[in-house]
C-alpha cells in the first residue's frame, strides 16, 4: 500500500515559537495533500488542502497566516505552526491520495504537538 | 452544511459476535465512502472503500451502501478484542478528494 511519513512524530515547544511538520509520500507522487488536526476524543478536522505548485486552500476558520503550508515538491508538504500557543497543542495528521486508487487517502502517522 | 453522522458509542460486543457500525450523510451527491479504523494515539488506517450500492466484503469486514437512504454501514464478523478502536466513516463529495469525517464510533470487543 501507499506510504506516507511525517516528521517529527512528536514535538514539545515553548509558547511563541514556530514548529515545522513535514509530510512525505514515500512511494508515490502527490500533487495534493491534506492537513488535519485532531483534539482528544474528537474526530479529524480538515485544516487545509496543500497543492503542489500553488497556494494552499484553507478551511473556514483556519488562519492561513498562522498555519503556513508549503507544497515544495510532488512528495513533500510542510505545515508550519507560527507563534504557537497552548491551544495549538493537538495531533496533526497529513494524508495524500494516490492516483489510481480512487479517492482513497493514505494517512501519515501523525505529529503530536505540545505547546508549553 | 455537509455532514456525516455516527453514533459515538461506545458499542460493546462480546468476542466472536458481529459488530454493526452505522453512518449517515447529508450530501446526496457524495460518490465515495470509506471506513477507517483509528487506535488511540494513532492515525487512521483504511479498512474499506465502497462506491456502489450494495455490499462489499473483505475478510471479516462487510461494507454496505444505500445511496437512496444516504446510509453506509460496516459489519465486523467474529469480532476480536484487537478490533477495539474508533471507527471513522468518511464521505467524499463528487469530484473531489476531500473527506468529510464523522465523529467516529468507539467499539469495544469484550473478551
Amino acid at each position: 500500500g501507499a506510504v506516507v511519513s511525517q516528521h517529527p512524530s512528536w514535538v514539545i515547544c515553548k509558547s511563541g515559537t514556530s514548529v515545522k511538520i513535514e509530510c512525505r509520500s514515500l512511494d508515490f507522487q502527490a500533487t495534493t495533500m491534506f492537513w488535519y488536526r485532531q483534539f482528544p476524543k474528537q474526530s479529524l478536522m480538515l485544516m487545509a488542502t496543500s497543492n503542489e505548485g500553488s497556494k494552499a486552500t484553507y478551511e473556514q476558520g483556519v488562519e492561513k497566516d498562522k498555519f503556513l503550508i508549503n507544497h515544495a515538491s510532488l512528495t513533500l508538504s510542510t505545515l508550519t505552526v507560527t507563534s504557537a500557543h497552548p491551544e495549538d497543542s493537538s495531533f496533526y495528521i497529513c494524508s495524500a491520495p494516490r492516483s489510481g486508487s480512487g479517492e482513497t487517502q493514505y494517512f501519515g502517522p501523525g505529529t503530536r504537538l505540545l505547546v508549553l | 452544511q455537509k455532514e456525516v453522522e455516527q453514533n459515538s458509542g461506545p458499542l460493546s460486543v462480546p468476542e466472536g459476535a458481529i459488530a454493526s457500525l452505522n453512518c449517515t450523510y447529508s450530501d446526496r451527491g457524495s460518490q465515495s465512502f470509506f471506513w477507517y479504523r483509528q487506535y488511540s494515539g494513532k492515525s487512521p488506517e483504511l479498512i474499506m472503500s465502497i462506491y456502489s450500492n450494495g455490499d462489499k466484503e473483505d475478510g471479516r469486514f462487510t461494507a454496505q451502501l444505500n445511496k437512496a437512504s444516504q446510509y453506509v454501514s460496516l459489519l465486523i464478523r467474529d469480532s476480536q478484542p484487537s478490533d477495539s478502536a474508533t471507527y471513522l466513516c468518511a464521505v467524499s463529495p463528487s469530484g473531489t478528494y476531500k473527506y468529510i469525517f464523522g465523529t467516529g464510533t468507539r467499539l469495544k470487543v469484550l473478551a
